[in-house]
């Protein structure tokens, strides 16, 4: 059973406009989210988080809010860039026992921003 | 440059054949972990360590073993490589396993069992 689901396994965009991606979650459990980032040849890299106390996190271009009545965030990107595209993993992380978290990964979407 | 590597970054092998990918990180880390990516089904847990010595099952571990006898390394075993083992996987390595310890990835180990 995913626990999280990125429904959307790809994405087109025009550079300059808003990139939105988006992440269900059904365990509410979950404290904390976290965007991860995968270009070729590479393995992902962190790109922004979320607690699960607060409704919105922006850095630079990049800005995630979580409803939690939902079990919904998503992500957005403005503007969007073409160095931009990738593929974007949503996680989210639950304790698991003693001081330590688990963290489970939706399947991905494929952001593709176009010139 | 703080990092996690992986080696091979490509192998094709046959099943049956042991193989064993190495994974290392810089940073000091206690927390290792590796990863699988198949097609529709995103990044899926193999086996984790906390720190030396010490290891667990993440989400998909059959087929699969792990050590962790210095701090550096967590190299993935196969013993006897099977087709469904085919996928790109990925060492990660943390902190700790605490609730915001981020996960550095290593480049990936696309590997082939034919």
């Amino acid at each position: 059973d995913q626990q999280v689901k990125q429904n959307s396994p790809s994405l087109s965009v025009q550079e300059g406009r808003i990139s939105i991606l988006n992440c269900d979650y059904t365990n509410s459990m979950f404290d904390y989210f976290l965007w991860y980032k995968k270009y070729p040849a590479e393995g992902p890299t962190f790109l922004i988080s979320i607690s699960s106390i607060k409704d919105k996190n922006e850095d630079g271009r990049f800005t995630v809010f979580l409803n939690k009545s939902a079990k919904h965030l998503s992500l957005h990107i403005v503007p969007s860039q073409p160095g931009d595209s990738a593929v974007y993993f949503c996680a989210a992380s639950v304790y698991s026992g003693g001081s330590n978290y688990k963290l489970t990964f939706g399947k991905g979407t494929l952001l593709t921003v176009n010139p | 440059e703080a990092q996690v590597t992986q080696n091979p970054r490509y192998l094709i092998t046959v099943t049956g054949k042991k193989l064993t990918v190495t994974c290392s990180q810089n940073m000091n880390h206690e927390y290792m972990s590796w990863y699988r990516q198949d097609p529709g089904l995103g990044l899926r847990q193999i086996y984790y360590s906390m720190n030396v010595e010490v290891t667990d099952k993440g989400d998909v571990p059959e087929g699969y073993k792990v050590s962790r006898k210095e701090k550096r390394n967590f190299p993935l075993i196969l013993e006897s490589p099977s087709p469904n083992q085919t996928s790109l996987y990925f060492c990660a390595s943390s902190l700790g396993s605490g609730l915001t310890d981020t996960q550095y990835f290593g480049p990936g180990t696309r590997l082939t069992v034919l």
